[in-house]
């Protein structure tokens, strides 16, 4: 059975560094695009990456290119989020999802809060 | 960037109703469009890809229908673990991918 598991979330200070992980099991997620989307508590959902199969292709939303940088490590099946300089904005729960048609298997989500 | 709107903000139903919920596009998104249903404290799940196509183990009284900018989730029959926030999502122009701000169902 295809499952997401995240982690990594926690408490960080503005402009402090975190990095998410996303570990797949039942799947080889390689052979999927892979995505990060993240939901304040109680609001809508918000795309935050994508990685396609290859892992050559990443796309960031505009509210994180260039501190934000998704990478892989194929022998472990895992996909990273590395945040960097963290705003209190980027204050969300953390979900990754692989995509084959519609974003199809979601993880339960990891935490992130930006405080000072 | 292509915005999705979807109404009702909030959706009052009883058990049993047939439930018909709307999603707009500013711009043509053809039929890459994806509805998600997400309960208290979960993950969302998706429920439809392609506009019309169930995604597996979804139950058949959900049917979405449309193309371009105008796009519906039928609910046939609701059951209670229907309720909660129903999102669609477009995958036609991206970056980047984006939500609906979703419709909450919830007990009349």
């Amino acid at each position: 059975q295809a499952q997401l598991v995240e982690s990594g979330g926690g408490v960080v200070q503005p402009g402090r560094f975190l990095r998410l992980a996303c570990e797949a099991s039942g799947f080889t997620y390689s052979s999927y695009g892979m995505h990060w989307v993240r939901q304040v508590p109680g609001k809508g959902l918000q795309w935050v990456a994508v990685m396609w199969y290859d892992g050559g292709d990443k796309y960031y939303a505009d509210s994180v290119k260039g501190r934000f940088i998704m990478s892989r490590d194929t022998s472990k099946n895992i996909v990273y989020l590395q945040m960097n300089s963290l705003r209190i904005e980027d204050t969300a729960v953390y979900y990754c999802a692989s995509e084959r048609d519609g974003m199809d298997v979601w993880g339960q989500g990891t935490t992130v809060t930006v405080s000072s | 960037e292509i915005v999705m709107t979807q109404s009702p903000a909030t959706l009052s139903v009883s058990p049993g109703d047939r439930v018909a919920l709307s999603c707009r596009a500013s711009h043509s998104v053809s039929t890459n469009l994806a509805w998600y249903h997400q309960r208290p404290g979960q993950a969302p799940r998706l429920l439809i890809y392609g506009a019309s196509t169930r995604a597996s183990g979804i139950p058949a009284r959900f049917s979405g229908s449309g193309s371009g900018t105008e796009f519906t989730l039928a609910i046939s029959s609701l059951q209670s673990e229907d309720l909660g926030v129903y999102f669609c999502q477009q995958y036609n122009k991206w970056p980047p991918y984006t939500f609906g701000q979703g419709t909450k169902l919830q007990i009349k």
